[in-house]
């Protein structure tokens, strides 16, 4: 089993929709938690951190549910600026591992 | 501010020809990091340097040596690349590995062996 597992989607979805991805982490001692997105040949960037009570920033909200081991992340009214690759990381004492990520389009 | 800066962006080499891939960061970080990305896999961690001074392996090690020449610079280097190394090689920082604060990434270095 992989230490991080998202779903590779790909998400295709029209502007102003609300989407969703969730992603798996095996190791119940991981400590902190993080989206990143990438963009299509470009470095990850940090999007957002992900605490234990959730949160929000902008249109973007992340979750975490340490109980069954996942992490959520959901973007709403969509944008086109969106499309990019969202990357699940797991952090534990600095070794981040990273999901391999989850790809969304968004559309006219 | 740049940040993580790697050169070079694009290499293209042979089987058993060497090279050295360079970072440097400016935000004073501690902890840097050299990963690999190949498609359809997460990110996957070849050597990380905790401190200035120290360096240790990561998932990946094998057939990768890293310099932490000062607290500024973190090098990358292949010996004798072979085909398997042909990747997109990305550095980080973070403020420390106890941290558990966010890493920062340079802008990538596109390695092909032929």
């Amino acid at each position: 089993r992989k230490e991080v597992e998202q779903d590779p989607g790909p998400f295709n979805v029209p502007e102003g929709a609300t989407v969703a991805f969730n992603c798996t982490y095996s190791n119940s001692a991981s400590q902190s938690f993080f989206w990143y997105r990438q963009d299509c040949r470009k470095e990850p960037k940090l999007l957002m951190s992900v605490y234990s009570s959730g949160n929000e920033d902008g249109r973007f909200t992340a979750q975490l549910n340490r109980a069954s081991q996942y992490i959520s992340l959901l973007i709403r009214d969509s944008k086109l600026s969106d499309s990019a690759t969202y990357l699940c990381v797991v952090n534990m004492w600095n070794d981040m591992r990273f999901g391999a990520g989850t790809r969304l389009t968004v559309k006219p | 501010n740049a940040g993580v800066t790697q050169t070079p962006k694009f290499q293209v080499l042979k089987t058993g020809q060497s090279m050295t891939l360079q970072c440097a960061q400016d935000m004073n970080h501690n902890s840097m990091y050299w990963y690999r990305q190949d498609p359809g896999m997460g990110l996957r961690l070849i050597y990380y340097s905790a401190s200035e001074g120290t360096t240790d392996k990561g998932e990946v090690p094998n057939g990768y040596n890293v310099s932490r020449l000062n607290k500024r610079e973190f090098s990358l280097r292949l010996e004798s690349a072979a085909p398997s190394q042909t990747s997109v090689y990305f550095c980080a920082s973070s403020p420390g590995r106890d941290s558990n604060q966010p890493q920062h990434f340079g802008d990538g270095t596109r390695l092909s062996i032929l």
